[in-house]
């Protein structure tokens, strides 16, 4: 079965410097890995995936993820915070099989000015 | 843009009544998915359908239930509410899985169910 880890509740940054949330993974198969945001009162919104392809992913809001395979890794970057980016962070994760996905336990990010 | 509605931002119920979550897209997507979050456990996958008539159990079915008689709707039953289904509780759709195509899902706003 597939699962996904979160390894930090909290991340803190300072508006400007770059960020990464972190996330790992397991699955059987080849992994297709998500990320979304959730800010206060709102559901999930979907930031972006990795299927195939390259290892860096670009997303919405100048986000981007980078896939390592060899650290079942795809942690969730970005060169320089705003305060706006703070919000709930979850990383899911599928296998090739399911229709269903499973996501990891959240991260908060705080983006102080 | 995707449209997922649920039909409460906001509900109370005491322990015992049954309740009913609606959830509809307008996207004629195939796949629809209940899931809860809690502080700390994330969003933990309650039921999913495929399919009208269709329903798979998810991580954590006990105490719910799923009915999807048209294609855009998607309902979740909690037949006899108790305290420890007080929680957030948020619907999603997606394109079905076809081939190489792995679709994301398209969340509604949540319906935060308080059972006292």
């Amino acid at each position: 079965a597939q699962s996904v880890a979160q390894p930090e509740d909290q991340v803190n940054v300072a508006e400007g410097n770059p960020l990464t949330v972190k996330c790992t993974y397991s699955v059987s198969g080849n992994p297709y890995l998500f990320w979304y945001v959730q800010y206060p009162n709102r559901g999930l919104q979907f930031l972006l995936k990795y299927i195939t392809g390259d290892n860096l992913v670009k997303g919405s809001y100048g986000f981007e993820a980078e896939f390592n395979k060899s650290q079942t890794s795809f942690h969730l970057k970005k060169p320089s915070a705003l305060v706006s980016d703070s919000a709930l962070y979850f990383c899911a994760v599928r296998d090739g099989y399911n229709n269903d996905m499973r996501f990891g336990a959240g991260t908060r990010l705080t983006v102080k000015p | 843009d995707v449209k997922v509605t649920q039909s409460s931002r906001y509900l109370v119920k005491r322990t015992g009544e049954k309740v009913f979550l609606e959830c509809v897209q307008d996207m004629d997507h195939e796949n629809m998915f209940w899931y809860r979050q809690d502080p700390g456990l994330g969003l933990r996958l309650i039921y999913f359908s495929y399919d009208v008539k269709m329903k798979e159990k998810g991580d954590i079915p006990e105490g719910y239930s799923v009915s999807r008689e048209k294609k855009e709707r998607f309902s979740l039953i909690l037949e006899s509410a108790s305290t420890n289904q007080t929680s957030m509780y948020l619907c999603a759709s997606s394109l079905r899985t076809s081939g190489r195509s792995y679709n994301e899902q398209f969340f509604g706003p949540g319906t935060r169910l308080t059972v006292l």
